[in-house]
């Protein structure tokens, strides 16, 4: 069974340094989320992908986040400059595009550090 | 005032306790998702739910759409379900079936 797999899981950068994390959904699934988690906090939503167009950007993606999925089908998520504000965990999440509800389906997540 | 809020936040349990956890939400839903996440960060989604009530295993969802409310509850509360609950809504009110969340509640189920 793949699920939603996303690399790396962790990463240490210092500040200042680009970073870029990868998510590879579930195969079939056309729609792809980004997610964001700080300690003791519930995820927020980043954006969101209907196979390779881009629909909807949290205003908390600022202009140093950049997400792509080029291809329909893995996507990254780029963070330039990195700041301390960006430590947190990233989530990925798969689903197939609305017939009804459809579940997501999450991948671990890539916890940043910036030291 | 969060769109979800969830209690309680922290939750100490002995083994074999029947637990509840809630989730309040303030916008007009489509679906509302009970959620387990693990100290190393994974989610598993366990329930979705637009109405009434569903049941896997121990664990039991209920939605009540009118009040806007839904519970999780586990039988038999066992160590193993330790971990951080999360209520997540998808309002009709925003686009792509994106979710927003509760900030959890933390479970500790001691032996």
């Amino acid at each position: 069974d793949t699920g939603v797999s996303q690399n790396p899981r962790h990463k240490i950068t210092k500040r200042g340094q680009n970073v870029t994390f990868r998510c590879d959904p579930i195969s079939e699934h056309n729609r792809l989320y980004w997610y964001r988690q700080t300690l003791g906090q519930g995820p927020e939503f980043l954006t969101y992908f209907q196979n390779e167009a881009q629909l909807e950007k949290s205003r908390l993606l600022s202009d140093r986040f950049s997400a792509e999925r080029p291809k329909g089908s893995f996507s990254t998520l780029e963070i330039q400059r990195t700041e301390q504000g960006d430590s947190a965990m990233y989530l990925c999440a798969s689903s197939l595009a609305d017939r009804g509800n459809q579940p997501q389906h999450f991948g671990d997540g890539t916890r940043l550090s910036i030291l | 005032k969060n769109e979800v809020e969830q209690s309680p936040q922290n939750l100490t349990a002995q083994e074999g306790e029947f637990i509840t956890i809630n989730c309040s939400y303030s916008v007009g839903i489509s679906a509302l998702h009970w959620l387990q996440q693990h100290p190393g960060g994974g989610i598993v989604s366990l329930f979705m739910l637009s109405s009434g009530k569903k049941k896997h295993g121990r664990l039991i969802a209920t939605i009540n759409i009118q009040e806007k409310h839904s519970s999780l509850h586990i039988t038999a509360s066992h160590p193993r379900d330790s971990a951080v609950y999360i209520c997540a809504v998808r309002s009709q009110e925003t686009s792509g079936s994106r979710l927003t969340f509760g900030e959890g509640t933390q479970l500790t189920v001691n032996p």
